[in-house]
């Protein structure tokens, strides 16, 4: 079986500031890990995948992700936050012939 | 150039009034799923279809059901809406073979009166 924890289900960071948005994962079998956003009234766009090549993955608007699996993490990053990307986080983990397991999600708010 | 489109993106019905919900997509992905969104909660997968085969989690209630006409289209049916029904639905698809990428719709947003 396979789950997702979010640390944090609401994290605030001011404009210019770091992103650092947990996620950890379990998974009996070699993973597939996604990071999805969700703006409000939208459905789930795609930031960034893990699939098993480099474990430094970079994403759109600026967001990267470290795979280690020594520590069970897919922990999303971004160095200077802007207003848009203030939405809602969801980390994923999947595998070869298996569904989606949604992490629980954590709100970003960016302060001015 | 939207992948996966939804039809209606707001649908409002009255309380046991049959409800269709729609999804299509410029994909030609294999497989094709249909979530629940509650405000505040991760994506709830209720069913999904692999080619032709339908799938349905354990826990999906009877009263939704799915129908899938061809590779394009799919349908979710609510045939008698409760006010817990209430909800984003949100469309997704993938190919098999490409690491499970999901690519989602924009949602439908249920309201039920």
């Amino acid at each position: 079986a396979q789950s997702v924890t979010q640390l944090g289900s609401h994290v605030s960071v001011s404009e210019g500031a770091l992103v650092l948005l947990r996620c950890n994962y379990s998974s009996s079998v070699p993973p597939y890990l996604f990071w999805y956003v969700q703006y409000p009234n939208q459905g789930l766009q795609l930031l960034l995948k893990y699939t098993s090549a480099a474990t430094l993955v970079k994403g759109i608007n600026g967001f990267e992700a470290e795979f280690k699996k020594s520590e069970t993490s897919f922990h999303l990053t971004k160095p200077s936050a802007h207003m848009s990307d203030a939405a809602e986080y969801f980390c994923a983990v999947s595998a070869y012939g298996q569904n989606f397991v949604f992490g629980p999600g954590t709100r970003l708010s960016v302060l001015p | 150039d939207a992948m996966v489109i939804q039809n209606p993106r707001y649908q409002v019905t009255q309380f046991g009034k049959p409800v269709t919900l729609s999804c299509s997509q410029t994909l030609n992905h294999n497989v094709m799923y249909w979530y629940q969104q509650k405000s505040s909660q991760a994506p709830k997968l209720l069913f999904h279809y692999y080619d032709k085969d339908f799938n349905n989690e354990a826990d999906t209630p009877d009263n939704f059901q799915s129908r899938r006409p061809n590779t394009s289209f799919c349908f979710l049916d609510i045939r008698s809406p409760g006010l817990g029904d209430a909800a984003m639905y949100l469309c997704a698809t993938s190919r098999t073979g490409a690491k499970n990428i999901q690519y989602f719709g924009a949602g439908t947003r249920l309201s039920v009166l």
